[in-house]
């Protein structure tokens, strides 16, 4: 295991499509976050697990936006009726809880453009 | 809740030179800071990190300082070489995780 996996790395989509990506996370890693990052800025905040638990949502992930990690492993975002604002590259990270902060390590992330 | 922020927003230096970015943070729960260097179309890479019970940690070209009563942090990268141009975001966390970043710094490296 080389890293954090995601796929697509790249995603076009027609505006109101649903769209879904996946992120596999450094294995034997209890926590899993989302971001989203926009041309020039720093990463944001979207949502985190610990294990298969979904323990905190930003405010920026609308009802459109639904993220899941079923067995505490892979996890998926899927974004329904996608709109233009929603282009962005989405980046999922790993880390391992060792009842503190530990270094959280990201995947090459997904691009969606949404046209 | 928190908020960082972080400067210069570019930096250019020449090959050799040293490099300083300083990020400033506004919550004084946060206790954890790393440092991740962004390259064109990929996921940042954590490149150095720093603890609330540490003021300074080093790792061969690269040290970051914590001052935490000023809240504010720093990555010093010395002697540096063309393969060091890239995007550099510092960001805060608290204990579970969850990281608040700067807007970045464009490094540019200059031979």
């Amino acid at each position: 295991d080389t890293g954090v996996s995601q796929d697509p790395r790249h995603k076009i989509t027609k505006r109101g499509q649903n769209v879904t990506f996946r992120c596999d996370p450094i294995s034997e890693h209890n926590r899993l976050y989302w971001y989203r990052q926009t041309l020039g800025q720093g990463p944001e905040f979207l949502t985190y697990f610990q294990n298969e638990a979904q323990l905190e949502k930003s405010r920026l992930l609308s009802d459109r936006f639904s993220a899941e990690r079923p067995k505490g492993s892979f996890s998926t975002l899927e974004i329904q009726r996608t709109e233009q604002g929603d282009s962005a590259m989405y980046l999922c990270a790993s880390s391992l809880d060792l009842g503190g902060n530990t270094e959280a390590f990201f995947g090459q992330g997904t691009r969606l453009t949404v046209v | 809740g928190e908020n960082v922020e972080q400067h210069p927003s570019t930096l250019s230096v020449q090959e050799g030179d040293s490099a300083v970015i300083k990020c400033t943070y506004s919550d004084s729960a946060s206790n954890y800071f790393p440092w991740y260097k962004q390259e064109l179309g990929k996921g940042p890479q954590l490149i150095i990190d720093i603890r609330s019970n540490v003021g300074e940690k080093k790792d061969q070209r690269i040290a970051v300082t914590l001052n935490k009563t000023a809240k504010h942090f720093s990555l010093h990268i010395t002697e540096t070489q063309p393969e060091d141009s890239a995007v550099y975001f510092c960001a805060a966390s608290q204990s579970w995780g969850k990281l608040q970043f700067g807007a970045g710094t464009q490094v540019v490296v200059t031979p």
